[in-house]
């Protein structure tokens, strides 16, 4: 068990200019979580997997961002036309069930300049 | 809808003194609760959580929390503060809704120990 990865660590890009996150959960897991972290504030949701399947989005997330799961492994988090508002911390967690402890990854940190 | 307030963006605490950190929540519902620690440039490694059994809940790292409904708390303790405790805490909310489990954090206290 190596736990939740994180591709890449940190991103640094031009507004307008398209980034992709990638989250790979613990192997046995067949939930996942991303969620985004500003300076100065908690984590906050903003969408959810069962398996291959997104069955949550927050209204955080905006018609540029898109995630994916394709074969209910690693996920990808997709944000077109960066804007400043999206510098943060992109996290990812991975549950076992429904009511299990979310494990969390290291983090992705975007700054858009 | 949930929330959670963690009073007191910062706390601070000399070498083996107690550690209080004060949580919050508003939940409609039973909730589940959860102390999450993050270490600079890391993510969050779970504390320790309520789901609705004992009410006095025993983590990692010596750390405890207590359940009081009729105060809509769940502070954080540790009798003896280490300089490794130094870190980012998040107190989280959540109810399970139909299939999964959606964490609302607080915005977070920074606890920083002194020798």
């Amino acid at each position: 068990d190596t736990g939740v990865s994180q591709d890449p660590r940190h991103k640094i890009t031009k507004r307008g200019q398209n980034v992709t996150f990638r989250c790979d959960p613990i192997s046995e897991h067949n939930r996942l979580y991303w969620y985004r972290q500003t300076l100065g504030q908690g984590p906050e949701f903003l969408t959810y997997f069962q398996n291959e399947a997104q069955l949550e989005k927050s209204r955080l997330l905006s018609d540029r961002f898109s995630a994916e799961r394709p074969k209910g492994s690693f996920s990808t988090l997709e944000i077109q036309r960066t804007e400043q508002g999206d510098s943060a911390m992109y996290l990812c967690a991975s549950s076992l069930g429904a009511v299990d402890t979310q494990y969390f990854g290291p983090g992705t940190r975007l700054t858009v300049l | 809808a949930q929330s959670v307030t963690q009073l007191g963006s910062h706390v601070s605490v000399s070498e083996g003194a107690l550690v209080l950190l004060r949580c919050n929540y508003s939940s409609s519902v039973p909730p589940y609760l959860f102390w999450y620690v993050q270490y600079p440039n890391q993510g969050l490694q779970l504390l320790l959580k309520y789901t609705s059994a004992a009410t006095l809940v025993k983590g990692i790292n010596g750390f405890e929390a207590e359940f009081k409904k009729s105060e809509t708390s769940f502070h954080l303790t540790k009798p003896s503060a280490h300089m490794s405790d130094a870190a980012e805490y998040f107190c989280a909310v959540s109810e399970v809704n139909t299939g999964f489990q959606k964490l609302v954090f607080g915005t977070g206290t920074r606890l920083l120990v002194s020798p």
